[in-house]
């Protein structure tokens, strides 16, 4: 059990276009869902905390408009990073959270976005 | 404010030996306290917690780790090292002084020797 989905696993795309990452809870209701994002060799920095049907809380320097954060239902949640420049090239890692479980996460295996 | 701190950024070790990667954590309240590894390209895995039960935690692998609070540690160890644990692991902690979001510690990259 507690089992979450991120999709695509690896995403390559043009500079300026933007790239939507899907999180999916598989067998239990997210009622929170968060964003990370790990650069390499590093440890994972958060980027936003998200909550169902509410609009996200982003940490200290991360760009809203930048970084657009949906969590639209109990199992889903995306992230969109538009616009993207080749700085924006990382691993980017969800979590979910349980509403009965409030001090463990489950994490996705992760996407790695290329920008060219 | 709680942090985290793993105190080696590197630890090598021959195979079959044992395994030490230290952990020190601060919290002003009950903490819960994680290990997750990560290989190389790939996604977390939990190997174990602590959320304030027994204070010798066992996890997958054969991996454990004792929950000190006098010493403020949750060091995580391995009687015998296998090739396979050859990545990088992260010590967690969690508490309700950060509305439990995980505060990460810098990781330390396990290197095996055969």
């Amino acid at each position: 059990g507690a089992v979450v989905s991120q999709h695509p696993s690896r995403v390559i795309c043009k500079s300026g276009t933007s790239v939507k990452i899907e999180c999916r809870s598989l067998d239990f209701q997210a009622t929170t869902m968060f964003w990370y994002r790990q650069f390499p060799k590093k440890s994972l920095m958060l980027m936003a905390t998200s909550n169902e049907g509410s609009k996200a809380t982003y940490e200290q320097g991360v760009e809203k408009d930048k970084f657009l954060i949906n969590h639209a239902s109990l199992t889903l949640s995306t992230l969109t990073v538009t616009s993207a420049h080749p700085e924006d090239s990382s691993f980017y890692i969800c979590s979910a959270r349980r509403a009965e479980s409030y001090n463990e996460q489950f994490f996705g295996p992760g996407t790695r976005l290329t920008v060219l | 404010a709680q942090s985290v701190t793993q105190l080696d950024s590197h630890v090598s070790v021959s195979e079959g030996t044992p395994v030490l990667l230290r952990c020190n954590y601060s919290s002003s309240y009950s903490p819960s306290l994680f290990w997750y590894v990560q290989h190389p390209n790939k996604g977390l895995q939990l190997l174990l917690k602590y959320t304030s039960a027994a204070t010798l935690v066992k996890g997958i692998n054969g991996f454990e780790a004792e929950f000190k609070k006098s010493e403020t540690s949750f060091h995580l160890t391995k009687p015998s090292a296998h090739m396979s644990d050859a990545a990088e692991y992260f010590c967690v902690v969690s508490d309700v002084g950060s509305n439990y979001q995980l505060i990460w510690g810098a990781g330390t990259k396990l290197i095996i020797k055969p």
